[in-house]
């Protein structure tokens, strides 16, 4: 069975772009969460989605947004970058319906905004 | 409001020695999920156990320990015979009772760095 698979591995990017990290869920899973993991603040929830839809948000701003396709996959788009934005932005799946299942994680993608 | 503390960001052992990773968390949530997961260099996190806030049964599996005690909102981890390949950082983690990891997500301690030295 194929874990969760993130894409890319490494993006580089300058102040004020837009980053677009993607995220393949394990098969049957959807659910899909993202972390971001940045030095000294430690995991941090960034946004869960399932069926489609944005079920909640973490104390994040507006610029950091995402989609789930039908496949449930899923997309999360960081605008308008700041130096801050530099983390390893983890993606995790999980079976809604099956309380508390732990959550899988893929490698991360590792952003850097210069 | 929900938090998790591991008081020890880095913790530094000989091969073969056991240590203990320490958990101490906050919720008002009467039923909740405790969790340990492992981040080894390549980024990944490995799910390594997940506990009932009414389960306050300790849990062996191979060289793994866990000890929770609710009377002091600990969820311990001892690693008995380390080895260099259990180099990692770990995370304990709470959730709410709620599926699929809470809606509120989960809320993970900051880690602690566990280097075993050969």
């Amino acid at each position: 069975e194929a874990g969760v698979t993130q894409s890319p591995t490494h993006l580089i990017k300058t102040r004020g772009q837009q980053a677009t990290l993607r995220c393949s869920p394990i098969s049957g899973h959807t659910s899909v969460y993202w972390y971001q993991q940045a030095l000294g603040l430690g995991l941090q929830f960034l946004l869960w989605y399932d069926e489609g839809e944005e079920r909640n948000r973490g104390n994040f701003p507006p610029r950091f947004s995402g989609r789930q396709f039908p496949n449930y996959s899923s997309e999360l788009n960081v605008n308008a970058l700041e130096l801050e934005d530099s983390a390893l932005y983890l993606c995790a799946s999980s079976s809604w319906g099956h309380t508390n299942s732990p959550l899988h994680f893929g490698n991360g993608t590792r952003l850097t905004v210069t | 409001a929900q938090k998790v503390t591991q008081a020890q960001t880095e913790i530094s052992v000989v091969e073969k020695e056991d240590v203990t990773l320490d958990c101490v968390y906050e919720t008002r949530d009467t039923t909740y999920y405790l969790f340990w997961y492992k981040q080894p260099p390549s980024g990944e996190l490995v799910f390594l156990i997940r506990r009932n806030s009414f389960d306050e049964q300790n849990e062996i599996s191979g060289r793994y320990s866990w000890n929770f005690q609710k009377s002091t909102s600990s969820f311990n981890f001892t690693i008995t015979a380390s080895q260099v390949v259990d180099s990692a950082v770990y995370f304990c983690a709470l959730s709410p009772p709620h599926s699929g990891g809470g809606a509120d997500g989960l809320t993970f301690g900051k880690g602690t760095h566990l280097i075993i030295q050969p």
